[in-house]
């Protein structure tokens, strides 16, 4: 089975630094979305991606977040300067067109 | 504006049990999506329905059932014979086709415990 797969699982980090997510999607899904998830919350939208072309970006998405999807494969979330409030689960999502979008495992990132 | 509220927050239930999970929504477009999710205690959302808001049949798979009335707003979630495993957290969430991102926008869960 070739589902949405996400890398790492898990991350711990301290304040101020560097991290990057890897988000592989169901290979033959167009659209790539990345959503972000605080304890006891729904999903939030981040961003999408159609092909390698990032079209929507949330206001939740500050300019510490970027994001990329060369080739219109894998994507990749970086969160540079990390602070606390990062701390999330960082969910990936794919789909074909405006079909069901089928989700990854998740990403959980704690900040220290 | 858009909105997804799941009001039950929590539901404890004794296995067989009918449950409902409860799901309202707010939308001035007038063709959109509405979806259930489940997220297990692994964490990953696992896709159950999707229905367009021009068809109001009820849907039935399994012990599942999900009845949607467009004059109330809601896309409501029945469990028949609840077991154990469907022990989750369960996501309502609203796609509106007039947004080309078809971004999901989700309610804040109902948390669902079906007790042996």
């Amino acid at each position: 089975d070739t589902g949405v797969s996400q890398d790492p699982r898990h991350k711990i980090t301290k304040r101020g630094q560097n991290v990057t997510f890897r988000c592989d999607p169901i290979s033959e899904h167009n659209r790539l979305y990345w959503y972000r998830q605080t304890l006891g919350q729904g999903p939030e939208f981040l961003t999408y991606f159609q092909n390698e072309a990032q079209l929507e970006k949330s206001r939740l998405l500050s300019d510490r977040f970027s994001a990329e999807r060369p080739k219109g494969s894998f994507s990749t979330l970086e969160i540079q300067r990390t602070e606390q409030g990062d701390s999330a689960m960082y969910l990936c999502a794919s789909s074909e067109g405006f079909n069901e979008q089928f989700f990854g495992p998740g990403t959980r990132l704690t900040v220290l | 504006a858009q909105k997804v509220t799941q009001a039950q927050t929590e539901i404890s239930v004794v296995e067989k049990e009918d449950v409902t999970l409860d799901c309202v929504y707010e939308t001035r477009d007038t063709t959109y999506y509405l979806f259930w999710y489940k997220q297990p205690p692994s964490g990953e959302l696992v896709f159950l329905i999707r229905r367009n808001s021009f068809d109001e049949q009820n849907e039935i798979s399994g012990r599942y059932s999900w009845n949607f009335q467009k004059s109330t707003s809601s896309f409501n979630f029945t469990i028949t014979a609840s077991q154990v495993v469907d022990s989750a957290v369960y996501f309502c969430a609203l796609s509106e086709t007039e947004d080309s991102s078809y971004k999901l926008i989700f309610g804040s869960g109902t948390r669902l415990l079906v007790r042996p």
